[in-house]
């Protein structure tokens, strides 16, 4: 059974980039068949698709970010990994990972990113 | 992008009662590209149902999805005490992926 876990600092200073890493269990981000997702949730709201990598690199963003994030995909460590640059309090939120390009078939559990000096 | 109304809001419900919650989408979705999820609090999202109306793996029968074009439902027929969570919609007919807000299924 695949499993995923976030892992990256919980603080992160205005105007700094974000960084955070899934790394994967189970299976493998070298796989064809899936794509590599990122997923966030602000306090009290709702989902919001960030993007995802494919195993070759290929990405797809969400144009609200598209200026600042970056997803990639390390298959020697079996992790893909996120970058959103020049945070500020809007990008505070619960940032999941999860495998699938299309519909979620599995999530990490979430890892709570504050945007504070 | 495709945006994702869910109605209502927040609906209240006893267990063993019959739940309807609709997901309306601005722009039709091809191929019935949608999907539903239940998170509790504290938790990840879970895939319900996927393809608008196939249950993902070891999800129970109770739960089932209908729908096409710009109107979809998810209906949960004899709620459990479990099944009182918040339950979101997403299309995947067209990029950038898109949520609805949420519908909030309580106790009554």
């Amino acid at each position: 059974q695949v499993q995923l876990q976030e892992s990256g600092p919980g603080l992160v200073k205005p105007s700094e980039t974000l960084s955070l890493t899934c790394s994967v269990s189970g299976g493998s981000v070298s796989s064809s068949t899936y794509y590599w997702t990122w997923i966030r949730q602000p306090p009290g709201k709702g989902l919001e698709w960030i993007g995802y990598v494919y195993y070759n690199g290929n990405t797809n963003y969400n144009p609200s970010l598209k200026s600042r994030v970056t997803i990639s995909v390390d298959t020697s460590k079996n992790q893909f990994s996120l970058r959103l640059t020049s945070v500020t309090a809007a990008d505070t939120a619960v940032y999941y990972c999860g495998r699938g390009g299309n519909q979620l078939t599995h999530w990490g559990q979430g890892i709570p990113v504050t945007v504070s000096s | 992008e495709n945006v994702l109304t869910q109605s209502p809001g927040t609906l209240s419900l006893s267990p063993g009662e019959r739940a309807t919650l609709s997901c309306r989408a601005s722009q039709s979705v091809s191929s019935s590209y949608l999907a539903w999820y239940q998170q509790k609090p504290g938790q990840a999202p879970r895939l319900l149902i996927y393809g608008a109306s196939s249950r993902a793996t070891g999800i129970p029968d109770r739960f089932s999805g209908s729908g096409s074009g710009t109107d979809f439902t998810l209906t949960i027929t004899r709620l459990e005490p479990e099944d009182f969570a918040v339950y979101y919609c997403q299309q995947y007919s067209s990029s950038p992926r898109t949520f609805g807000q949420g519908t909030k299924l309580e106790i009554k």
